[in-house]
């Protein structure tokens, strides 16, 4: 089957650096989001790899390594308002998005 | 930006009752979703539709129906509600394949 996995709670505090690593087994592969989502409110895209390597965007930034099928999101520079849950998704052969359950992070002062 | 806007926030519905989950893209996006988030369970696809009076099963339609009428509007029916669809739906669209999606702010459904 398919299956998406990323820890369930992390915590981090203000100023530091936090990874959150996701794995993934798919029928497939044709990319990896990792979206935000606060406390009742809508996912929204941070980042999409499809080729291995890093990907910079400000403080937060993506790796992908397709032969380990492994990503992380690392967050630097934690701010309060970066207490949220993180949401791994990989789109599979039939581009479906197979999504884990996400890694609620929560930021200490 | 995107707006993706879900009728409801709150929706509190009887057991057997007939519900609409009704959302609507200001973006011309094609492609349209539902999905439902339950604890300690990744999204879950109901129901897609990749243009207008298309649809497609998800992994979980069962118990769901939908309508896609206008390009702009897909709604979601649940024709007899039960205590197991209790859940936080989430509508989503994206104007091609390979773009991210775009979430509404989801309706919480609970169903007693």
């Amino acid at each position: 089957g398919q299956n998406i996995d990323q820890p369930t709670e992390m915590t981090a505090t203000e100023g530091a650096i936090v990874q959150i690593n996701c794995t993934y087994q798919t029928s497939g592969f044709n990319g990896l989001f990792w979206y935000q989502q606060h406390a009742g409110e809508a996912p929204t895209f941070l980042s999409y790899n499809v080729l291995d390597g890093l990907e910079e965007k400000g403080r937060f930034s993506s790796f992908l390594s397709r032969s380990k099928g492994y990503s992380y999101l690392l967050l630097k520079e934690l701010q309060m308002k970066d207490s949220a849950s993180y949401l791994c998704a990989v789109r599979d052969s039939n581009y479906q998005l197979i999504w884990g359950a996400g890694t609620k992070l929560i930021i200490k002062p | 930006d995107v707006k993706v806007t879900q009728s409801s926030r709150y929706l509190v519905k009887r057991t057997g009752e007939k519900v609409f989950l009704e959302c609507v893209q200001d973006m011309d996006h094609e492609n349209m979703f539902w999905y439902r988030q339950d604890p300690g369970l990744g999204l879950r696809l109901i129901y897609f539709s990749y243009d207008v009076k298309m649809k497609e099963k998800g992994d979980i339609p069962e118990g769901y129906s939908v309508s896609r009428e206008k390009k702009e509007r897909f709604s979601l029916i649940l024709e007899s509600a039960s205590t197991n669809q209790t859940s936080m739906y989430l509508c989503a669209s994206r104007p091609v394949n390979n773009s991210p999606l775009h979430f509404g702010n989801g309706t919480r459904l609970t169903v007693t």
